[in-house]
């Protein structure tokens, strides 16, 4: 089945430090790919997609992702964290559920810890 | 500004109460979605909707159901609400493959 798997169930990092939060997924076809972000009791804001093209894609608030078809990633970064990023970080996956219909299958999160 | 709605936006209810947790989208899209997520924990698909009068069951077991009479209106119904019910549930909607919008959630507390 497929499957989206978030290794880190939570990191802390410095404000200025850089990030990386690693997406692995489990699908035989290249996938369309997503990164959301969800603050406390909020819902789930879209960061960034993937979808074909350019494996290097950019998003808001300065988050980038690159898709690694060898490594079956989408690796999460920035540069530099700022306080307000203290979230949870979703990836998540679409895969087809028959016909043109399709589902979007989400990661178990990773809480982002930032200190100043 | 939001193009898709959900309220209430919190709930105190009842155990034994019939509620209906509303969710609209303004943006016409055919496929919207119902997850569920308990405090800190992942999201799970409940049910789902690719169009008018088309609704589906989720990769969760739910005793919610769902209606989809209109295009914008996807409300999840629970008929007898009872404290396992108590979670965060998020609705969402989607075209073609250019990504899910989400609403902001409902709380739902069954005391």
């Amino acid at each position: 089945a497929q499957s989206v798997t978030q290794p880190d169930i939570h990191i802390t990092v410095s404000e200025g430090a850089s990030l990386e939060l690693r997406c692995n997924y489990s699908y035989g076809a290249t996938p369309y790919l997503f990164w959301y972000v969800q603050s406390p009791g909020q819902g789930l804001q879209l960061l960034l997609k993937y979808f074909s093209g350019d494996t290097l894609v950019q998003g808001i608030k300065g988050f980038e992702a690159e898709f690694k078809r060898s490594q079956s990633s989408f690796n999460l970064r920035k540069p530099s964290v700022h306080w307000s990023d203290a979230a949870e970080y979703f990836c998540a996956v679409v895969y087809p559920s028959g016909g043109s219909n399709y589902k979007l299958t989400f990661g178990k999160g990773t809480l982002l810890t930032v200190n100043p | 500004e939001a193009d898709i709605y959900q309220t209430p936006r919190y709930l105190v209810i009842g155990t034994g109460k019939k509620i209906t947790l509303e969710c609209s989208q303004t943006m016409g899209h055919d496929k919207m979605y119902w997850y569920q997520q308990d405090p800190g924990m992942e999201l799970h698909l409940i049910h789902y909707s690719y169009g008018v009068n088309s609704t589906e069951k989720g990769d969760l077991s739910s005793e919610s159901t769902v209606s989809r009479i209109r295009t914008e209106h996807f409300p999840l119904t629970l008929e007898s609400a009872r404290p396992s019910h108590t979670s965060q549930y998020l609705c969402a909607s989607s075209e073609l493959k250019r990504g899910y919008t989400f609403g902001s959630g409902t709380r739902l507390t069954v005391v």
